[in-house]
């Protein structure tokens, strides 16, 4: 399978506690987004990464989100000190982006965070 | 405020008719449209997309018409199957001056088909 993956799927945890999620992306794509879906919304940006560098955050990214794709291929997502407001599904995308070009982006399955 | 909206919440076809999903947009920046397939506890499924310098693009049984002038678009499945039964997501993008075409979603469309 050469699709996006994110681990875990599935997170329980406690308010105030850190979780931390992975996405690897398709190999060859060198544009990596983040995005977070909550119950009847549809997804909404978070993060973006050009290779390692990443270049634009959503101001729904407080500053206890901090996101990484330190050898711009896998990237993590980081929440510190949770809060029942961050319980979501947080995707992955990735795309193949060409300067000036339209891309299409494929997201992974998700990981969905439940935050007691 | 909501730049891209989808505002039937739910369809339901019989197994073999027309579905028609539909999407409006306020961006007139928006240049690319992408509509993506999501089954529950999945991540989205790529669809079909079309840029803003064409009106129609068919693949299969999915075609999207877009009416820039009207700013909406429209997902037309013929014939409709019960595996298309799924929430179906309106996005659009452009370039957003930092790098980045961020998708921007509508709430999509439940689309049940009745064999």
């Amino acid at each position: 399978d050469t699709g996006v993956s994110q681990n875990p799927r599935h997170k329980i945890t406690k308010r105030g506690q850190n979780v931390t999620f992975r996405c690897d992306p398709i190999s060859e794509h060198n544009r990596l987004y983040w995005y977070r879906q909550t119950l009847g919304q549809g997804p909404e940006f978070l993060t973006y990464f050009q290779n390692e560098a990443q270049l634009e955050k959503s101001r729904l990214l407080s500053d206890r989100f901090s996101a990484e794709r330190p050898k711009g291929s896998f990237s993590t997502l980081e929440i510190q000190r949770t809060e029942q407001g961050d319980s979501a599904m947080y995707l992955c995308a990735s795309s193949l982006g060409e300067w000036g070009g339209q891309e299409t982006q494929y997201f992974g399955p998700g990981t969905r965070l439940l935050v007691l | 405020d909501q730049q891209v909206k989808q505002n039937s919440p739910s369809l339901s076809v019989q197994e073999g008719r027309i579905s028609i999903l539909n999407c409006d947009y306020t961006n007139s920046m928006f240049d690319y449209f992408l509509w993506y397939k999501k089954y529950p506890a999945e991540g989205p499924t790529f669809l079909i997309s079309i840029s803003s310098i064409k009106d129609k693009n068919e693949d299969g049984r999915f075609t999207v018409f877009l009416n820039k002038s009207a700013k909406h678009l429209s997902l037309h499945i013929v014939p409709s199957q019960p595996g298309d039964s799924a929430v179906y997501f309106c996005a659009a993008t452009s370039y957003s001056g930092a790098g980045s075409y961020q998708l921007t979603f509508g709430k999509g469309t439940k689309l049940s088909v009745i064999p």
